[in-house]
């Protein structure tokens, strides 16, 4: 079946520790996305990247990481500078097309818990 | 950034009525799409408006778009419990390949 599918579900950081969110597709997408939302909130997009070994920041970029090595896969670590890292992490994939985006499919969701 | 905004940000309503949302966005779109989120989950595609189109239907959901008023709804039809959700609009700005996002709409269907 395709899809993106995100790992862990939920994870649990303790202070000054970096840890990493991952994300694959089988969707064949060019562009994948890292999305944060916190409750009662909408999204906001942390990086995004639309082709292999290129990725760009989004509206809140600091404190975060990612790469793109691999068209299917686009892991993202919350490093110790993010200092309020408690949310839901979104990871999304998309076709582009003559520069803008169709459908986005997004993963299942990443509950991130600082303790 | 977030340019659109939905509107209202709660709606609560009994089972077999019909919901309206709407969006409003602030730059020229290519596409505008509405996304459900249950609780805890991820967000699930529901339609995609191209800028020339004006309406579009699918099942129980009709969407329609005015750019001119640079705006657009969500008509939920004959609502069911399983409809309660948060609903985002989402725009598809002109030569980008970012989406750009509402604060969504709170739905509850009441039994």
């Amino acid at each position: 079946d395709g899809g993106i599918t995100q790992s862990p579900k939920y994870l649990f950081r303790k202070e000054g520790q970096n840890v990493t969110l991952s994300c694959e597709q089988n969707l064949n997408h060019d562009a994948m996305y890292w999305y944060r939302q916190d409750p009662g909130q909408g999204l906001r997009l942390i990086y995004y990247s639309q082709i292999v070994n290129d990725f760009q920041k989004g509206d809140i970029a600091e404190g975060y990481s990612v790469s793109r090595e691999k068209k299917e896969s686009f892991p993202l670590t919350v490093t110790s500078a993010q200092k309020n890292p408690t949310a839901f992490y979104l990871c999304a994939s998309s076709t582009g097309q003559g520069g803008f985006v169709a459908e986005a499919f997004f993963g299942q969701g990443t509950r991130l818990t600082v303790v | 950034s977030q340019q659109g905004e939905e509107d209202p940000q709660a709606l609560s309503i009994q089972e077999g009525e019909n919901a309206t949302m709407n969006c409003s966005y602030k730059t020229s779109i290519n596409n505008l799409q509405w996304y459900r989120q249950n609780s805890g989950r991820g967000l699930v595609h529901l339609i995609l408006i191209r800028s020339n189109e004006r309406e579009k239907h699918s099942g129980r959901l009709r969407v329609t778009l005015d750019t001119s008023k640079k705006s657009s709804s969500l008509l939920i039809t004959a609502s069911r419990a399983a409809d309660t959700a948060s609903y985002f609009c989402a725009t598809a700005p002109r030569s980008n390949y970012q989406l750009i996002w509402g604060a969504g709409t709170k739905l509850i269907i009441k039994p």
